[in-house]
């Protein structure tokens, strides 16, 4: 009964490979999210998406890329993998009703090392 | 973007009331105040927002002075179980991209 599930949980891959992380939620929101949390703990949004639009913080590199395949999926692909993407990723969701601003529903995170 | 500023951490002792403060001094009228709580390798999960004044539910309650400059998160009666990190967001209730977790304040629960 997670509402919002990702996978996997951990994540060990060397520098330069490709790889996805999947979340789903099951909460029939309309909007979701991607967050990296560093290794000081910092929770910094990556990107945040519904069936009409998607917004990119624009520090993020353009080697990751968010795919929806439909409104309860969002998967994040990153290319390319470097060093610094070692941290923990998190999905989130969040209704749209009534204007933003809603509390947004994390996954519990995919933590992700490179070798 | 209005900053917030919260202590880095604090510790209690089982079945007190710990206050958590932020300050938001540059806060929009359009603003909301909201906090999460993070458990270690968990993601964040809401406790509870507002605007303004005071709201309660069954897990805390949250208290907003007139200026809005600042909030407090008081968790009545803390367990073991209430240690983790929390953290304020101040964001456009239009806008949910406009909301930034900042370093959070680190609980410490003791018995």
């Amino acid at each position: 009964d997670t509402a919002v599930s990702q996978t996997p949980k951990y994540l060990v891959t060397q520098m330069g490979n490709d790889k996805s992380i999947k979340c789903e939620q099951n909460l029939g929101h309309d909007t979701m999210y991607w967050y990296k949390q560093d290794s000081k703990k910092f929770l910094k949004i990556m990107f945040s998406y519904n069936n009409k639009e998607l917004i990119i913080n624009e520090t993020v590199p353009n080697r990751f890329s968010p795919k929806s395949p439909d409104k309860a999926h969002l998967n994040l692909h990153i290319n390319s993998l470097e060093l610094g993407d070692s941290a923990v990723y998190f999905c989130a969701s969040s209704p749209r009703d009534r204007g933003g601003n809603q509390p947004q529903h994390f996954g519990d995170g995919t933590r992700l090392s490179i070798l | 973007l209005a900053k917030t500023t919260q202590p880095i951490s604090m510790d209690s002792y089982e079945g007190q009331e710990v206050n958590i403060t932020c300050s938001h001094n540059n806060i929009a009228t359009n603003d909301y105040i909201t906090w999460y709580q993070q458990f270690p390798s968990q993601g964040p999960r809401f406790i509870i927002q507002g605007y303004k004044t005071k709201v309660t539910n069954e897990v805390a309650s949250l208290f907003i002075p007139a200026d809005r400059k600042s909030s407090t998160l008081s968790l009545p009666r803390v367990s073991l179980s209430d240690t983790a990190v929390y953290y304020c967001l101040v964001g456009d209730r239009f806008n949910n991209n406009d909301m930034r977790f900042g370093a959070g304040t680190r609980l410490t629960v003791k018995p």
